[in-house]
């Protein structure tokens, strides 16, 4: 079975620093990876993805993600972070048994940019 | 389109008596999920649909909780006697199919509170 495993519960920084939101897998077989945001009181929205080819994935709002298959990792990443970035971070992962009926999510990163 | 639509937004209520969450989902999607998110478990997958039919219901914690989908456009969660530790965030999401890699869309969910 997969599980995903969301190293920072939370993490708070300043406006314009860089930010990585760790996240880490575990799974014996090829895994489609991805991360979704969710603002104050709203669902959860996908901010990119991984389903194979580049390593590199870009995403929504300038966050980008890599994937690491011999770290079986996955983090998150910005450059330079907007207080409107302030939001709970998931990863999850699905495999080749399933789609997104087997999406398995992590237990979320609580971002927080102050100013 | 509007999304995928939840009600109420908040509940709350008494133990021992019935909830009902409704949902309606995205036109032209195929499949519905309803998760239930807690601080303790994350996010967990309680039952999803095909084509209104449901497909796996091994996520749904006991027989208190039961879910229908009547239609294409309509579907409910219900909690028959409520308990306290069924106080959660309940998301209903859509997509257009189950596969792999497919996009989750999330309602803003029910903040459900039993006293």
């Amino acid at each position: 079975a997969q599980s995903v495993t969301q190293l920072d519960s939370q993490v708070p920084v300043f406006e314009e620093a860089p930010v990585e939101l760790r996240c880490n897998y575990s799974s014996s077989v090829s895994v489609y990876l991805f991360w979704y945001v969710q603002y104050p009181n709203q669902g959860l929205q996908l901010l990119l993805k991984y389903l194979s080819g580049s390593t590199l994935v870009k995403g929504i709002n300038g966050f980008e993600a890599e994937f690491n298959k011999s770290q079986t990792s996955f983090h998150l990443r910005k450059p330079s972070v907007h207080i409107s970035d302030t939001a709970e971070y998931f990863c999850a992962v699905s495999g080749p048994q399933g789609g997104s009926e087997k999406l398995v999510f992590g237990k979320g990163t609580k971002l927080t940019v102050n100013p | 389109d509007a999304g995928v639509i939840q009600s109420p937004r908040h509940e709350v209520t008494e133990m021992g008596q019935e909830v009902t969450l409704r949902c309606k989902p995205i036109s032209g999607h195929n499949s519905l999920f309803w998760y239930r998110q807690t601080m303790m478990r994350g996010l967990e997958l309680l039952i999803y649909f095909n084509n209104n039919v449901p497909i796996d219901d091994s996520g749904m914690p006991e027989d208190r909780f039961s879910a229908k989908m009547p239609n294409a456009s309509f579907s409910t969660l219900k909690i028959q006697p409520s308990e306290p530790r069924d106080s959660a965030v309940y998301f209903c999401a859509s997509s257009p199919r189950t596969g792999l890699g497919e996009k989750l869309f999330f309602g803003s969910g029910t903040q459900l509170s039993v006293l």
